[in-house]
């Protein structure tokens, strides 16, 4: 079965400063993976996804991410965070041809100090 | 366009009771699939309907059952509760036509709490 790892449970950023979260899976096959952000109150939503292609792959909101094969990572990255961007974060994958269902990591919780 | 909607929105329940929770996809979508979200960790996944039909399912006990109706909304039933099934039950709804390479929309949530 596959796994997800999120490293960092807590962060804790000034404004500008940059972020990056980092996001290992355990699976041996191919994936598609994903970063999704839930603001406090609010759905979780997704910032961005990668399929194929590209392996640095740009989401909304200014955040990019890196799939490294080799290393198993899709760490998230933002160069210059705002005190918005304070929600958590959860990395996900699925397994290609499997159907959707997503393995997610623990979560990331962000907070941006202004 | 509305989204995922789920109902309710809290839920108190005593052990040993059951529950149902609803959901409806967003627009145009046709697959529904539930996770499980622990206070402190990431959602896990339930189980997933298509066509009305459970086509697949995480590591949860059979006390979890779902169903799916003709216009694609679903419901999730927990039979004899324990306080270990506290949690908030999310909905996420996707176009199974696009296969994989799809994203799953998910719905505000419904939070559990068995005393």
């Amino acid at each position: 079965a596959q796994s997800v790892s999120q490293h960092n449970h807590h962060v804790i950023l000034s404004e500008a400063a940059s972020l990056e979260l980092g996001c290992n899976y355990s699976y041996g096959g191919t994936v598609n993976l994903f970063w999704y952000v839930q603001y406090p109150g609010q759905h979780l939503q997704l910032l961005l996804k990668y399929f194929s292609g590209d392996p640095l792959v740009k989401g909304i909101k200014g955040f990019e991410a890196e799939f490294i094969k080799s290393k198993f990572s899709f760490n998230l990255r933002k160069p210059s965070v705002q005190w918005s961007d304070t929600a958590e974060y959860f990395c996900a994958v699925n397994r290609r041809n499997a159907g959707n269902m997503l393995t997610f990591g623990g979560g990331t919780r962000l907070m941006v100090k202004p | 366009d509305a989204g995922v909607t789920q109902s309710p929105t809290h839920l108190i329940k005593t052990r040993g009771q059951q529950v149902t929770l609803r959901c409806s996809p967003k627009s145009g979508h046709d697959t529904v699939s539930w996770y499980q979200q622990a206070l402190g960790q990431g959602p896990q996944f339930i189980f997933q309907y298509y066509e009305e039909e459970e086509r697949q399912r995480g590591n949860f006990p059979d006390r979890f059952s779902g169903h799916q109706f003709p216009n694609y909304s679903s419901e999730l039933n927990v039979n004899a509760l324990l306080l270990g099934d506290s949690a908030l039950y999310l909905c996420a709804s996707s176009y199974r036509l696009t296969g994989d390479n799809t994203e799953a929309f998910f719905g505000q949530g419904t939070r559990l709490t068995v005393v």
